[in-house]
């Protein structure tokens, strides 16, 4: 199976600033990755497939980039709303797996 | 406008059995890879079994390999997940989800498996 381990498992930031989660498969996925946001108690909100592509409204300040091994989410000028636990997930080869999940937490 | 309703979930004893459904409205289910990802209280996402693109391959996480059953009614535009030989670590709430780079999520349904 491909192991996901994204980093750093929590990060604290302020409104207004730009963060940068990474996510390392432990095998070579090209660009089958995705990223997710998730709030308490609600479902996932898909951000971006094929590493860097934005789903169908998500906004610009997210952006994707990476191929094979490394991958990054940018979330640019933080609003309160982007305070939440992101995941990436590989759909290279079954099993999908997901990363072990970024708390990105106000400061 | 796409949308999934899960339901099937509850409380069942171990051992037991349980039958998620996923009703699909605003596409064709069978046009795409459909995945059930379940999440335990406090803990991150777990990919739990998918169809591929076209529906000719069924694929499980080995933690669930030979207890769950992923199925579709094409007609009823309905996704299935059976569940046996229930285990208190399947306590989750199970989410479908459309597409192999995951676009939409239902909003999940909640099994407890307790005695």
């Amino acid at each position: 199976d491909i192991q996901m381990t994204q980093s750093p498992s929590s990060l604290s930031a302020s409104v207004g600033d730009t963060v940068t989660i990474t996510c390392r498969a432990s095998h070579g996925i090209d660009k089958s990755l995705a990223w997710f946001q998730q709030k308490p108690g609600k479902a996932p909100k898909s951000l971006i497939y094929l590493a860097s592509n934005l789903q169908s409204g998500v906004p610009s300040k997210f952006s994707g980039s990476g191929s094979g091994i490394d991958f990054t989410l940018t979330i640019s000028s933080l609003q309160p709303e982007d305070f939440a636990t992101y995941y990436c997930q590989q759909y290279s080869n079954y099993p999908y797996t997901f990363g072990q999940g970024t708390k990105l937490e106000i400061k | 406008e796409v949308q999934m309703l899960e339901s099937g979930g509850g409380l069942e004893q171990p051992g037991g059995s349980l039958r998620l459904s996923c009703a699909a409205s605003g596409f064709i289910l069978s046009n795409y890879a459909m995945n059930w990802v379940r999440q335990a209280p406090g803990k991150g996402l777990e990919w739990v079994s998918g169809f591929s693109v076209g529906g000719a391959n069924t694929n499980y996480a080995d933690s669930v390999k030979g207890r769950f059953t992923i199925s579709r009614d094409n007609s009823k535009n309905t996704l299935y997940l059976q569940m046996n030989s229930l285990r208190v670590e399947d306590t989750a709430v199970y989410y479908c989800a459309r597409g192999s780079g995951i676009s939409h999520w239902g909003q999940g349904t909640l099994v407890t498996v307790s005695s």
